[in-house]
């Protein structure tokens, strides 16, 4: 089983509509979780940390379900702009600032 | 201004050469890493530096040597290029300590190996 997973996409989906991601990991002792995003031929930036108890961002909202090892991303309001990709990123080795990134899931907003 | 900065932004070479690419960061920070990004868009780290010191060594190929002249500048040299070397290069730096653990990453090399 791969250390973290997204659905790679791609999600077309039209301007204004909200759109979720999910991201699961397989070590429960993962104590960080982010979300970055990448945009075309560009390097990754983070979007958001994702905390306990769930933590939102303007559009964006980022949650943690360690139950179920799943972490994930709800966009509202989709813009143009949103058109990414956007990686789960997970600390699998706590203290050690090593960082797991999963393949990233790609999403194309349409006018 | 540029917070990481890497060179060369490009990179075409033949196999069996030797080629290195250079990286710096004015933030400050204390860890310096390098990412590989494959033609597949998984990112995986390599390598990662604290003060200077190796401290996340992947299971790379020895051709791969990182060089951490200091803490703001950790460099990485490629021997003998294979066809599978091609891939973007992503230098990235991060506070120690913390709990936002956030990186930032530079520009990235594009390196092709013909």
């Amino acid at each position: 089983r791969k250390e973290v997973e997204q659905d790679p996409g791609p999600f077309n989906v039209p301007e204004g509509a909200t759109v979720a991601f999910n991201c699961t990991y397989s070590n429960s002792a993962s104590q960080s979780f982010f979300w970055y995003r990448q945009d075309c031929r560009k390097e990754p930036k983070l979007l958001m940390s994702v905390y306990s108890s769930g933590n939102e961002d303007g559009r964006f909202t980022a949650q943690l379900n360690r139950a179920s090892q799943y972490i994930s991303l709800l966009i509202r309001d989709s813009k143009l702009s949103d058109s990414a990709t956007y990686l789960c990123v997970v600390n699998t080795n706590f203290g050690n600032e090593k960082l797991t990134f999963g393949t990233g899931t790609r999403l194309t907003i349409i006018p | 201004d540029t917070a990481v900065s890497q060179t060369p932004k490009y990179l075409v070479t033949q196999m069996g050469n030797d080629k290195s690419i250079k990286c710096e960061q004015n933030l400050g920070h204390d860890t310096m890493y390098w990412y590989k990004q494959d033609s597949k868009k998984f990112l995986k780290i390599m390598f990662s530096y604290n003060n200077k010191e190796l401290i996340i060594n992947e299971t790379v190929p020895n051709r791969f040597s990182p060089k951490s002249p200091d803490k703001a500048h950790l460099n990485l040299h490629i021997n003998s290029l294979e066809l599978g070397d091609s891939a973007v290069y992503f230098c990235a730096s991060s506070p120690r300590g913390g709990l936002s653990y956030e990186q930032y990453f530079g520009p990235g090399t594009r390196l092709t190996v013909t």
